[in-house]
């Protein structure tokens, strides 16, 4: 069974601070995510990765940097947290042949 | 952008009915995943079906490509079904997923 793991699951952060989520995965996929998940918007897009050293934009990535060291890892980086980060963060690695996706069990982040 | 509308956005049904939850999308998609939210919040990938009819189980996706439509069937209704389901398109590439905000589905004992 594909395995998407995050850490931590619960975040309280200060606003100002920096916050680090990671994500790991045993996929051996490819293509890794992260998104939110606010209510009244569903899920979106902040960034991704096509492998070890690359990342892209996604459709919301302002105040968020990600950075991609290995295949297995990817980690979401919030350099100075807002209240307006509180969220719910996934992350999710996929399958480029059969273009399916693969989800962790998510991070709550609140920002005070 | 593209933009995926999900219908109904919410439905209550009696174990043992038949949910129809629908997808309509506005671009062509190259891949259409439907997804299980459950109450917890984990995601949960039920299947992929950009075109033509896939089963699994008591699910039944059909997508009709040429009219950015796709549909999920969940036959037999159980309590446990109850949660949020999401449709996701992908298009080009389809490295990237679109999602929908999702129908949430009640199942009453």
């Amino acid at each position: 069974e594909a395995a998407v793991t995050q850490s931590p699951r619960n975040k309280v952060a200060v606003t100002g601070g920096k916050v680090t989520l990671s994500c790991n995965q045993t996929n051996n996929h490819n293509n890794m995510y992260w998104y939110r998940q606010d209510t009244g918007h569903g899920l979106r897009l902040i960034h991704y990765s096509y492998g070890a050293g690359s990342t892209e934009k996604g459709d919301i990535p302002d105040g968020y940097k990600a950075s991609r060291p290995s295949q297995e890892n990817f980690s979401l980086i919030l350099e100075l947290a807002t209240p307006s980060q509180t969220s719910v963060y996934f992350c999710a690695s996929g399958d480029r042949a059969a273009y399916e996706q693969y989800f962790g069990p998510g991070t709550r982040l609140t920002v005070l | 952008g593209q933009q995926v509308q999900q219908s109904p956005s919410s439905l209550v049904l009696q174990e043992g009915e038949n949910a129809e939850l629908q997808c309509n999308f506005s671009s062509t998609a190259t891949q259409l995943q439907w997804f299980y939210q459950s109450p917890g919040g984990s995601l949960v990938s039920l299947l992929s079906n950009p075109s033509g009819t896939k089963h699994t189980g008591r699910l039944t996706s059909t997508t009709v490509t040429k009219e950015r439509r796709s549909s999920l069937h969940i036959s037999s209704s159980q309590t446990t079904d109850s949660g949020t389901y999401l449709c996701a398109i992908g298009t080009g590439g389809a490295d990237r997923l679109t999602f929908g905000k999702g129908t949430q589905l009640i199942i009453q004992p």
